[in-house]
């Protein structure tokens, strides 16, 4: 059974740049959630998605935008990059919009 | 609204010594509660939850948690630390579609 897996493990932009973060879920989940954790703080809810559809999203503005495609992979989509969208980003699958989530080991992002 | 609130931000405990871990949540609906915990460069790993039932919980790691109603509290403890447990810890409450975070504690088992 393979865990939740992300991509890329680090990854440095420049502020205005646009970045596409992913994510593949545990084998058999098929809901996906991506929560934004700054640096000393805990885990902030983006959005989550299920089947394909977006399923409850967090205090983000519109420039953070997901995917999740027929194989439940997932991808997260942040336009116009702040300084302040610097922070590990992590994905948590599970299924059926459980709260049994298991997480991925995250992205760190940095925007300079 | 909801809302997780972990007490310590740093604890500081001998190895072999006792611990808890503080945690208050304020929720005008009914919740499910989790402790997690996260390693350096890691994802976070579930300790333990409290979905219904029996108020004290036990999850890996030889830790336990008990959620009182009237105190809306979860705190997590652990009577004997090891150095392995030296880590991120974090509270979370569960509502319909969302998770909600608390700032988590930093414990540090001290040989």
């Amino acid at each position: 059974e393979t865990g939740v897996t992300q991509s890329p493990t680090h990854l440095i932009k420049t502020r205005g740049q646009q970045v596409t973060l992913r994510c593949s879920s545990q084998s058999g989940h098929n809901t996906v959630s991506w929560y934004q954790q700054a640096l000393g703080q805990g885990p902030q809810f983006i959005f989550q998605y299920y089947r394909e559809e977006e399923n409850g999203r967090g205090n983000f503005p519109p420039r953070f935008s997901g995917l999740q495609f027929p194989n439940y992979s997932s991808e997260l989509n942040v336009n116009a990059l702040e300084l302040d969208d610097s922070a590990l980003y992590l994905c948590a699958s599970s299924l059926d919009r459980s709260y049994e989530q298991y997480f991925g080991p995250g992205t760190r992002l940095t925007v300079t | 609204a909801q809302s997780v609130t972990q007490l310590d931000s740093q604890v500081p405990v001998f190895e072999e010594a006792p611990v808890e871990l503080r945690c208050n949540y304020s929720s005008s609906v009914s919740v499910y509660l989790f402790w997690y915990v996260q390693y350096p460069n890691q994802g976070l790993q579930l300790l333990l939850k409290y979905l219904s039932g029996s108020t004290l919980v036990k999850g890996i790691n030889g830790f336990e948690a008990e959620f009182n109603k009237s105190q809306t509290s979860f705190h997590l403890r652990k009577p004997s630390v090891h150095i392995s447990d030296t880590a991120e810890y974090f509270c979370a409450v569960h509502t319909p579609n969302q998770f909600y975070f608390g700032t988590g504690t930093s414990l540090t088992v001290i040989p």
